[in-house]
């Protein structure tokens, strides 16, 4: 049981381009979500999935796109990169009993 | 809109002092998540209360809960230099299985 897991770890992009940050889980959960964490501040949510097919935005899902195909991939989309989406990223998943697990995290710099 | 704050921002304490930190919350929520975060780490859960006067201990923390007044505590008991992190209170909002965290409270406990 692998948990929640994120891939890349660490990502360096240049301004303009296009990336995806895979995020997958295998203990069947319907809830799963992305969040940022920008330096000194708690995590702010991007977009959140509450099953297979439907998706829907959080605080700050400008620039952001995501999809739920399967019930254990939630991709997150990075349009076109832009410096001030420099942060860390967090994949999170729910269960029934409304515990929350979170990947190790992405590191995205853009230049 | 859901709001959480944190304070203090910044602790700085000795060791074998108690300390408390404080987190309140804007709208009605019936969970509320502290959790752990060391330096280039994902989440380590603390500790999840589900309902008013919610009482939780493990070693030196305890967590507390007030719906009514909407807010929690931390409270650290005889600080030792391995619980410095930073500390993040969330707040679940029920239809989305979401979190909204507060900006955190890195403590740092000197010798």
């Amino acid at each position: 049981n692998a948990g929640v897991t994120q891939t890349p770890k660490f990502q360096v992009l240049k301004t303009g381009q296009s990336m995806t940050l895979q995020c997958a889980q295998d203990m069947n959960h319907e809830y799963m979500s992305w969040y940022r964490q920008d330096p000194g501040m708690g995590l702010r949510l991007i977009h959140y999935s509450v099953g297979a097919g439907i998706t829907d935005q959080g605080e700050v899902p400008n620039g952001y796109n995501v999809s739920r195909s399967t019930t254990e991939d939630f991709p997150l989309r990075l349009l076109s990169a832009a410096p001030s989406q420099t942060s860390v990223y967090f994949c999170a998943s729910s269960n029934e009993w409304y515990e929350q697990f979170f990947g190790p995290g992405t590191r995205l710099t853009v230049l | 809109e859901l709001k959480v704050e944190q304070n203090p921002l910044f602790l700085s304490m000795q060791e074998g002092k108690n300390y408390t930190i404080y987190c309140n919350y804007s709208t009605t929520s019936d969970r509320l998540y502290w959790y752990r975060q060391d330096p280039g780490k994902s989440l380590e859960s603390l500790f999840v209360l589900l309902s008013n006067g919610a009482v939780k201990q493990e070693g030196r923390l305890m967590a507390s809960l007030d719906t009514k007044a909407r807010l929690s505590t931390l409270h650290i008991t005889a600080a030792v230099h391995d619980l410095s992190a930073t500390y993040f209170c969330a707040v679940l909002t029920m239809g989305r299985r979401a979190l909204t965290f507060g900006s955190g409270t890195r403590l740092q406990v000197q010798p």
